[in-house]
């Protein structure tokens, strides 16, 4: 079946602006998460959904940045008045969180370029 | 916190050599441990797996043993192909937590 994917696959903004990543997780399953992939700070888990639990934001750097997921599905970051320090790639994964332990199955991500 | 620490990279070995990279953890639990490969322009992608101790993962001629004794998930490959060259990427989650990652090694093969 289809994987997970991510929408826009690049993103270029200016400094300032805010930006909307997309996340189409794998049909059925109920854990969503969303991760940074830069090049000084390597893959950081940034926020997880499950199901109709509150979400787990620790990993949230900062409050310009948010994430909901609607009907259980589809999931969109938004990050707000962006830095320079926020270009990275942005990975989204999805797993059936139905067993003690699943994988994570990735999106191709959204490389995110703020100049 | 949990941890996972990688030998560093990148690592150039030619055609047919015999691969390692080095995994430790760090774990306030039961983990389970996982490979993840990303080839060029590509995104992540899950080479092998092991939930619970001694268990080994294998796939494409990779394999990675859980060893608990040494907190270790080294992976190995016998005779490396120019097709292997990547990122490779050791992880641990506890049940379903978000994965934690090491740094990453980049694998070069060259004919």
């Amino acid at each position: 079946g289809a994987g997970v994917s991510q929408s826009p696959s690049n993103k270029v903004t200016e400094k300032g602006k805010d930006v909307e990543l997309r996340c189409d997780p794998i049909s059925g399953h109920t854990a969503l998460y969303w991760y940074r992939q830069s090049l000084g700070q390597g893959l950081e888990f940034l926020i997880y959904f499950q199901g109709n639990s509150a979400p787990d934001k620790s990993g949230l750097p900062s409050d310009r940045f948010s994430a909901e997921r609607t009907g259980g599905s589809v999931s969109t970051l938004t990050i707000q008045r962006t830095q320079q320090e926020d270009s990275a790639v942005y990975l989204c994964a999805s797993s059936l969180k139905y067993r003690v332990v699943d994988t994570q199955y990735f999106g191709p991500g959204t490389r995110l370029t703020v100049l | 916190g949990d941890s996972v620490t990688q030998m560093e990279g990148p690592v150039t070995l030619s055609e047919e050599a015999f691969l390692t990279i080095n995994c430790t953890y760090t774990a306030t639990g039961y983990p389970s441990l996982f490979w993840y490969v990303q080839y060029p322009g590509e995104g992540l992608q899950l080479l092998l797996k092991a939930t619970k101790a001694d268990d080994k993962g294998s796939n494409k001629g990779f394999e990675a043993t859980y060893r608990k004794e040494t907190t270790s998930f080294h992976l190995e490959k016998g005779s490396v192909q120019v097709s292997d060259s990547a990122v490779y990427f050791c992880a641990l989650t506890i049940g379903n937590t978000p994965l934690v990652f090491g740094k990453g090694t980049r694998l070069s093969v060259i004919a």
